[in-house]
């Protein structure tokens, strides 16, 4: 079973603060790493899917960065709104028939 | 597009009761998965298939079964229900190696085991 780890597992921040966590994964036979969004009562939906080390990818305020040699990404939110309160997870890819996720980091944002 | 649709959305059963989850995906996706997610626990993935009559056993099988007659959906089989069986079961929906196997998610079933 491959150890995908995020963390912090859980996040308060106010209103327009600006925030980051962490997705650690193998950093052999990588394929891609998933972000996804998770509100409460929905179905996780697709962030971004990075491929190659270095690669970094942006959503309006989101963005996240990847490094596959040492098998992290970030996921940096700037100036955090109510709206981004979700669970977000990072997927580990090494091949693609399945993926790993993590446990997620689950981010609430005070009005 | 519906997209990915699962059936029923809740359902409640007794110990030992059989049911089946139904998923469709009308994305002619050929890669489908079902997951059950748990406190603390995150997704797991319980079966999956790679193709039309194909299906693989994921990271939590036991208890499971699961089939794929046509290419759209993708059955998920409790055959004698138990209460550690009680979670909220995902299906989804890929096809790679485009889009490297990003993952379309459908609404969920929370099944209770009494």
């Amino acid at each position: 079973i491959l150890n995908v780890e995020q963390s912090p597992q859980s996040l308060h921040v106010q209103e327009g603060d600006s925030t980051n966590f962490t997705c650690s994964f193998p950093s052999s036979n990588f394929y891609a790493l998933h972000w996804y969004r998770w509100e409460t009562a929905k179905s996780p939906e697709a962030l971004f899917v990075m491929t190659l080390n270095g690669d970094e990818k942006k959503k309006g305020r989101i963005s996240a960065t990847l490094n596959t040699k040492e098998g992290y990404s970030y996921l940096y939110i700037k100036g955090s709104q109510p709206e981004d309160s979700a669970t977000y997870l990072c997927a580990f890819s090494g091949g693609y028939q399945k993926v790993t996720f993590g446990i997620g980091t689950k981010l609430q944002v005070i009005p | 597009n519906a997209g990915v649709t699962q059936t029923p959305k809740f359902r409640v059963l007794k110990t030992g009761q059989s049911m089946t989850l139904l998923c469709a995906q009308d994305m002619n996706h050929e890669y489908m998965y079902w997951y059950r997610q748990d406190p603390g626990m995150g997704l797991r993935l319980i079966h999956y298939s790679v193709g039309e009559g194909t299906t693989a056993k994921g990271e939590v099988p036991d208890g499971y079964n699961v089939s794929r007659l046509k290419k759209q959906n993708f059955l998920l089989g409790l055959e004698s229900a138990a209460p550690s069986q009680t979670s909220v079961y995902f299906c989804a929906s890929s096809r790679p190696p485009g889009s490297y196997n990003e993952q379309f998610f459908g609404p969920g079933t929370r099944l209770t085991v009494l």
